[in-house]
């Protein structure tokens, strides 16, 4: 069974670009939910989608922002970018809203870089 | 969402038997508890999961006593590659916090030969 796809593995980009990410969900997931990574704040969650709808949203700017698919593919994208947003980020899917049995299932995330 | 305390690094051995504390006093009685490992540069994976007394599964084993204020990872035999940060997360899985997972800062075990 495939895990969680998140492409691309490393990205750098330039202050004030835009930049966004890919989330595939292990097969039959429908809840994706996406986190960011980063030495000085640890992981924060950014926003969780269910069924092309977001269920859950952190505390991060407006520059933040995501979709699901009716596939329940996800992505996010950050606009005028920042070299504070240089971070791991991760997506997580599960089958439903909230923990299951098994947790979360986490991506091995995509490292973006602002230069 | 209850917040929690565990200790920021432990340093063990291989082959010895190490135990992760963490504290969680306000916790709610639809809280359950759940841990976490991360390598570096990989996203965290799920461990265990426990709502009270024991849970043991192939990788570890979580006790919770009976007041629930505090749990214990238990990781037998550790080997090097161990070696990650563990998160201790508490939460009610059925609450519309869905996703919302709240990490604290983990713990940094380190396992030496």
């Amino acid at each position: 069974k495939a895990g969680v796809t998140q492409t691309p593995r490393y990205l750098i980009k330039t202050r004030g670009q835009q930049v966004t990410l890919s989330c595939s969900p292990i097969s039959g997931h429908r809840s994706v939910s996406w986190y960011q990574q980063t030495p000085g704040q640890g992981l924060q969650f950014l926003f969780e989608y269910f069924s092309e709808t977001q269920r859950n949203k952190g505390n991060f700017p407006g520059r933040f922002s995501g979709r699901q698919f009716s596939n329940s593919r996800s992505e996010m994208n950050v606009s005028t970018l920042e070299l504070g947003d240089s971070a791991l980020y991760l997506c997580a899917s599960s089958l439903g809203l909230g923990q299951t049995n098994y947790g979360y299932t986490f991506g091995s995330g995509t490292r973006l870089t602002v230069v | 969402l209850a917040k929690t305390t565990q200790p920021i690094s432990m340093d063990s051995y291989e082959g010895q038997e190490v135990n992760i504390t963490c504290s969680h006093n306000n916790i709610a009685t639809n809280d359950y508890i759940t841990w976490y490992q991360q390598f570096p540069s990989q996203g965290p994976r799920f461990i265990i999961q426990g709502y009270k007394t024991k849970v043991t599964n192939e990788v570890a084993s979580l006790f919770i006593p009976a007041d629930r204020k505090s749990s214990t990872l238990s990781l037998p035999r550790v080997s090097l590659s161990d070696t990650a940060v563990y998160y201790c997360l508490v939460g009610d899985p059925r609450d519309n916090q869905g996703g919302k997972l709240i990490f604290g800062q983990g713990t940094e075990l380190s396992v030496k030969p």
